[in-house]
């Protein structure tokens, strides 16, 4: 059974560019979580999506972040403008359930802003 | 707000030396509260949920015990492949977990 994927794995920008980040979750799972750890830091939650919908945003930083999810498969995350302190790695995770338990987590994409 | 913290930030051992890494936490209504391992470049995998103060697993050289403010991980005669970050994580009422800073463990042979 193939895991949660991560594209791209490395992503270098500059200030002000676009990025698109993409997940693509175990299959059958209807939550997907997005989590960024920032050097230094610990792993911090983004935003929560049971299938399509988006349950949770609280943890995302500010208007340049836009996550989707089209059709509660995939999700992307799109940073515009990028800003250095978007730096870090963003992590996936999804799981089968909403309650408490175990959450699979993709390799990360690592975002270095310039 | 929740909150999370582990301790140490660092630990190095001697192979088959035994040791525990803390996890204090502030969480209402404790839901769950998990151990996971991170390896460099590699996303964290899931090791324990524990649900309930006095309850403890194990898995291989490892044991996760917890009470109402902290948990351990106790690692008993560690190998080299054992090196690893430890995080830590705890949900409460919102379900969505917590990280600590995490453990960094290396075990020397």
């Amino acid at each position: 059974e193939a895991g949660v994927t991560q594209f791209p794995s490395h992503s270098v920008i500059e200030k002000g560019q676009t990025v698109t980040l993409r997940c693509d979750p175990i299959s059958g799972h209807d939550n997907l979580y997005w989590y960024r750890r920032v050097m230094g830091k610990e792993i911090k939650f983004l935003l929560h999506f049971v299938k399509e919908s988006k349950q949770d945003e609280s943890g995302m930083p500010n208007n340049r972040f836009l996550a989707e999810r089209t059709g509660g498969t995939y999700s992307t995350l799109k940073v515009q403008p990028a800003e250095l302190e978007d730096s870090g790695v963003y992590f996936c995770a999804s799981s089968p359930t909403r309650g408490p338990g175990e959450l699979f987590f993709g390799e990360g994409s690592r975002l270095t802003v310039l | 707000e929740d909150q999370v913290t582990q301790s140490p930030e660092a630990l190095r051992l001697q192979e088959g030396e035994s040791s525990s890494l803390n996890c204090s936490y502030t969480v209402s209504g404790l839901r769950g509260l998990f151990w996971y391992r991170q390896d460099p470049g590699k996303g964290p995998e899931f090791l324990f949920t524990l649900y309930s103060a006095g309850e403890e697993k194990e898995k291989e050289r490892l044991k996760a015990t917890l009470t109402k403010k902290e948990s351990f991980l106790h690692i008993t005669a560690p190998k080299p492949e054992d090196s690893a970050t430890y995080l830590c994580a705890a949900s409460g009422g919102s379900y969505i977990p917590t990280f600590g800073r995490g453990t960094s463990l290396i075990v020397h042979p």
